[in-house]
């Protein structure tokens, strides 16, 4: 069945450096990509999304990236601050549906100071 | 309230128990979603509700009952749960494929 693969699982970086945590997705009709955060017991919120139309997205300090041939798409994160530190999920659109996500298993930043 | 409720925020109960999850959404969306998150595995989706699709997780155990009575409420019934489905019980809406918005989540603990 279609599945979403993130990594890694933990990611510890230096505050002020970069982080990336890399998707990558099986199903080749997936047009819709969203990431969102989830802080220390609160709920996941959307940061940024990407269709499969585009390659790139960029909005302040973190970025999308789409590489549809290769079937994978990158989370990027510049000029970590500490408010970054929080458990990061992607997700693909599922072809045969409007509606549902498949998710991937979600990546842990730590930022240090 | 704004954006999507759940109540309760925690529940505790036996595995005799019968119970239910309420979830409101006030954003005007057509879709509404149940979702479980346990630790260190992606989110579980359960079940979907939305005029065009309704879709249920055929792994998802009979125990758990959904019932979207209109677009703006979702519940989930619980009976006999078993330990294992321990976990944050997590609700959503969406207008059609864009955004989920998810609610605070309910801390469920099967003793």
């Amino acid at each position: 069945g279609e599945n979403v693969e993130q990594h890694p699982s933990t990611l510890s970086v230096q505050e002020g450096d970069s982080a990336v945590i890399k998707c990558t997705y099986s199903d080749s009709a997936s047009n819709y990509f969203p990431w969102y955060k989830q802080e220390l017991g609160k709920r996941p919120q959307l940061i940024i999304d990407i269709r499969s139309n585009v390659g790139e997205k960029k909005d302040q300090r973190i970025a999308v990236t789409l590489n549809k041939t290769a079937k994978h798409f990158s989370l990027h994160i510049t000029e970590t601050q500490p408010e970054d530190s929080a458990v990061y999920f992607c997700a693909a659109s599922r072809a045969d549906s409007n509606y549902q996500l498949i998710w991937g298993a979600g990546t842990k930043l730590i930022i240090k100071p | 309230e704004t954006g999507v409720t759940q109540t309760p925020r925690h529940l505790v109960m036996g595995m005799t128990n019968k119970k239910s999850l309420k979830c409101e959404q006030h954003l005007g969306h057509n879709a509404m979603y149940w979702y479980k998150q346990s630790a260190k595995k992606p989110l579980e989706l359960m079940f979907v509700y939305s005029l065009e699709e309704r879709v249920e997780n055929n792994s998802v155990p009979s125990r758990f009952s959904p019932e979207c009575p209109n677009s703006s409420h979702l519940f989930l019934h619980l009976h006999t749960l078993q330990p294992e489905d321990s976990a944050l019980y997590l609700c959503a809406s969406s207008q059609s494929g864009r955004e989920q918005f998810f609610g605070p989540g309910t801390r469920l603990t099967v003793l």
